[in-house]
């Protein structure tokens, strides 16, 4: 079986500030991650994701997420904060061995001016 | 442009009423899914596909139903059965394959009225 969360309702934080969108997994294999977008009344757009290799996965706009197997985490991050990055991020997580990916409940971010 | 095609935006369904969601892909994916989000909400998954003339239920199935005659399309069909429609259906596809990006449509909202 596999899982996700996603810790925290909510984040906000100001603009400028860096961010972090916290998720966990479980899987019984070895882990795909991805971190999606959501803005309101559309589609979820992809971010980025982890497949193999290096921990730290570079992705759209800006966005980066760190891919840590002990703590089976894969946090998003983001340096410096855009009052448009305000939107719910999804994480997802797929099992190499499952036929289909397991998306967390999301977070809402909101980034004041 | 190369995509997702979810159609209607809005939907409207009496009680009692069968309705059908299209969902057309011009990217040649195998793969395709069904997705429910109700508001502030994670995505919860009625039926995926990931080859033609096959699809296998997801967690919610019950109340839907699917057809994949097509590799380009993906309809869902929400009976009577299902009690609590209102919600908003998101369709997607990716390459099967548990490393490949699942792409997502805009989204229909079906509203009982």
């Amino acid at each position: 079986a596999q899982s996700v969360a996603q810790p925290e309702d909510q984040v906000n934080v100001a603009e400028g500030n860096p961010l972090t969108v916290k998720c966990t997994y479980s899987v019984s294999g070895n882990p795909y991650l991805f971190w999606y977008v959501q803005y309101p009344n559309r589609g979820l757009q992809f971010l980025l994701k982890y497949i193999t290799g290096d921990n730290l996965v570079k992705g759209s706009y800006g966005f980066e997420a760190e891919f840590n197997k002990s703590q089976t985490s894969f946090h998003l991050k983001k340096p410096s904060a855009l009052v448009s990055d305000s939107a719910l991020y999804f994480c997802a997580v797929r099992d190499t061995n499952a036929g289909k990916s397991t998306f967390g409940d999301g977070t809402t971010l909101t980034v004041k001016p | 442009d190369g995509g997702i095609t979810q159609s209607p935006k809005y939907l409207f369904r009496k009680e009692g009423q069968n309705v059908t969601l299209s969902c057309e892909q011009n990217l040649n994916h195998d793969a395709m899914y069904w997705y429910r989000q109700d508001p502030g909400q994670g995505l919860r998954l009625i039926y995926y596909s990931q080859i033609v003339n096959d699809f296998q239920k997801g967690d919610i199935a019950e109340g839907y139903s699917v057809s994949r005659e097509k590799k380009e399309s993906f309809p869902l069909t929400v009976t009577s059965a299902q009690k609590n429609p209102t919600a908003f259906y998101l369709c997607a596809s990716s390459e099967t394959g548990g490393g490949n990006t699942i792409y997502f449509g805009e989204g229909s909202w079906l509203t009982v009225v």
